[in-house]
């Protein structure tokens, strides 16, 4: 039984480009959420999505920043003109619905250049 | 003031030692408390899972939630050089969203 799934696992991106981060819940999972992971910091909250809707998106920065979990296929975290501060660990997890355990992925690392 | 403290260490002990980690936190809205283990450059891994005040226990981790106090502690028994990694204590509202709010996480050292 495949865990959450995260890629690319590491990703490079110049000043002003656009990242995708994609994340493939657990089986059976349709809540996602996301957090980042600042250098020297703990995890923190950005949103949490069900299939094809967003339930909370008050941890999220107000521009570039933007998520989604379609109907078919994995969730996307896009963040819109990279900065340096973007530098971070973003971590996807999933669970089988809000009261159960979420379940983390592997992390996609972005490096902005 | 952040809502959830936990002291970063460094913390490093013996192979075979008890470790006792620890957070505070502000907010009594709090009911569900967890535990996550965190090797470097991988993602948190569920070791615990605590609703309201109590002891859990298993294997050689005990997981203690003293609501009155706001204090959640973890206890590992017997530790084990596998045991080094960042330990992260989470928490999670009854209500309002699934968001879990972490600490910053204690980074343990276990030397053989």
């Amino acid at each position: 039984n495949a865990g959450v799934m995260q890629n690319p696992r590491h990703l490079v991106r110049r000043r002003g480009q656009e990242a995708r981060l994609r994340c493939s819940p657990m089986k059976g999972h349709s809540h996602v959420y996301w957090y980042r992971q600042l250098p020297e910091e703990g995890l923190k909250f950005m949103v949490y999505l069900q299939k094809e809707n967003i339930i909370d998106e008050s941890g999220m920065p107000k521009e570039r920043f933007s998520a989604e979990f379609p109907k078919e296929g994995p969730s996307i975290l896009r963040i819109q003109q990279v900065v340096r501060g973007d530098s971070a660990a973003y971590f996807c997890a999933s669970s089988r619905d809000r009261r159960e355990t979420q379940y983390f992925g592997p992390g996609t690392r972005l490096l902005v250049l | 003031q952040k809502e959830v403290e936990q002291d970063p260490g460094p913390l490093s002990v013996p192979e075979g030692a008890i470790v006792s980690l620890n957070c505070t936190y502000s907010n009594s809205a709090f009911q569900y408390f967890m535990w996550y283990r965190q090797y470097s450059r991988k993602g948190p891994e569920l070791l615990m899972y605590t609703y309201s005040s109590g002891n859990k226990e298993d294997g050689r981790f005990t997981a203690q939630v003293d609501k009155s106090s706001k204090y959640i502690s973890l206890f590992i028994r017997d530790s084990q050089p596998s045991d080094s990694a960042t330990y992260l204590c989470a928490m999670k509202r009854e209500t309002s969203g699934s968001r879990l709010t972490f600490g910053e996480g204690t980074q343990l050292t276990v030397n053989p």
